[in-house]
C-alpha cells in the first residue's frame, strides 16, 4: 500500500510554474525527512531535493536550484515543490518519497505513484 | 557519480545476475562504519522499491536470492537464480552526500 500520493502534475509551456502535493496516506509525513525524485519517462532517476523535518535544511540538485522550492506544512501532512521557470528537460514523473526520521543522510523507503509534468509548449 | 555496468543484461531463468555499481568517491563515513549506499529495483508502471540499504541490510520481504557485496567504491547486487517477477530495472544510490544521485540503471531481462 502507498503511503504518499503525489498531485499537481499536467501539461506546462516553457517558463511556467506548477507546485506539486505530496500528501501522506494513513502516514505522517513530519516524522521523516521528505525526498522528490524525477524520472524522464524510459529513463533514470534523477534526486531532485529533499526538507528536514521541521523544513528548516532543504538540499536541491544543481540543476533546479533557484527554480524549484520545496516546502512543507505538517499540519497539512503535505510537502510542496514548487516549480518555476519549467524548461522542456524537467518533463518527467516526479516522485515524493520518505527518507530518514533523524538524519537527512538515509534512503527513501516509501514511495508515491508518481505525477507526470510534461514542459510543452 | 555513480555508475552501473553493465546498462542492461538477458539472463536465463535459474541462472545468476550480477549488477556493478561504482561510485567516484568513497561513500564509506567512518566515524560508524557504514557504507552510504541503497540499492532499488524498478518494474515497468511501478515506482522503485528499497531492496537493501547500508550496502548490505536488507528490506523485509527480500528474497534471499538477492545478495549484495562490496564497500567504499565498488559494489555488486547479484541475483543467485532468476526469477520471472524480477525483470526490472536496478539502481544503485549513494545518500552519503547531496544530491543522492542514483546510477544510470540495469535492465535485467529473461533470455
Amino acid at each position: 500500500e502507498t503511503q504518499v500520493r503525489e498531485s499537481g502534475g499536467g501539461l506546462v509551456q516553457p517558463g511556467g510554474s506548477l507546485r506539486l502535493t505530496c500528501t501522506g496516506w494513513e502516514f505522517t509525513l513530519s516524522a521523516r525527512w521528505m525526498t522528490w525524485v524525477r524520472q524522464v519517462p524510459g529513463k533514470g532517476l534523477e534526486w531532485v531535493a529533499n526538507i528536514k523535518k521541521d523544513g528548516s535544511e532543504v538540499h536541491y540538485v544543481d540543476s533546479v536550484e533557484g527554480r524549484f522550492t520545496i516546502s512543507r506544512d505538517n499540519a497539512k501532512n503535505s510537502v510542496y515543490l514548487q516549480m518555476n521557470s519549467l524548461r522542456a528537460d524537467d518533463t518527467g514523473v516526479y516522485y515524493c518519497a520518505t527518507a530518514g526520521d533523524s538524519s537527512a543522510y538515509r534512503p527513501n523507503d516509501n514511495w508515491g505513484q508518481g505525477t507526470l509534468v510534461t514542459v510543452s509548449s | 557519480v555513480m555508475t552501473q555496468f553493465p546498462d542492461s543484461l538477458a539472463v536465463s531463468l535459474g541462472e545468476r545476475a550480477t549488477i556493478h555499481c561504482k561510485s567516484s568517491q568513497s561513500v564509506f563515513y567512518n566515524d560508524n562504519k557504514k557504507d552510504y549506499l541503497a540499492w532499488y529495483q524498478q518494474k515497468p508502471g511501478q515506482p522503485p522499491k528499497l531492496l537493501f540499504h547500508w550496502a548490505s541490510t536488507r528490506q523485509p520481504g527480500v528474497p534471499d536470492r538477492f545478495s549484495v557485496y562490496g564497500s567504499g567504491t565498488d559494489f555488486t547486487l547479484t541475483i543467485s537464480s532468476l526469477q520471472a517477477e524480477d525483470v526490472a530495472v536496478y539502481y544503485c544510490q549513494q545518500y552519503y552526500d547531496h544530491p543522492q544521485t542514483f546510477g544510470q540503471g540495469t535492465t535485467v531481462e529473461i533470455k
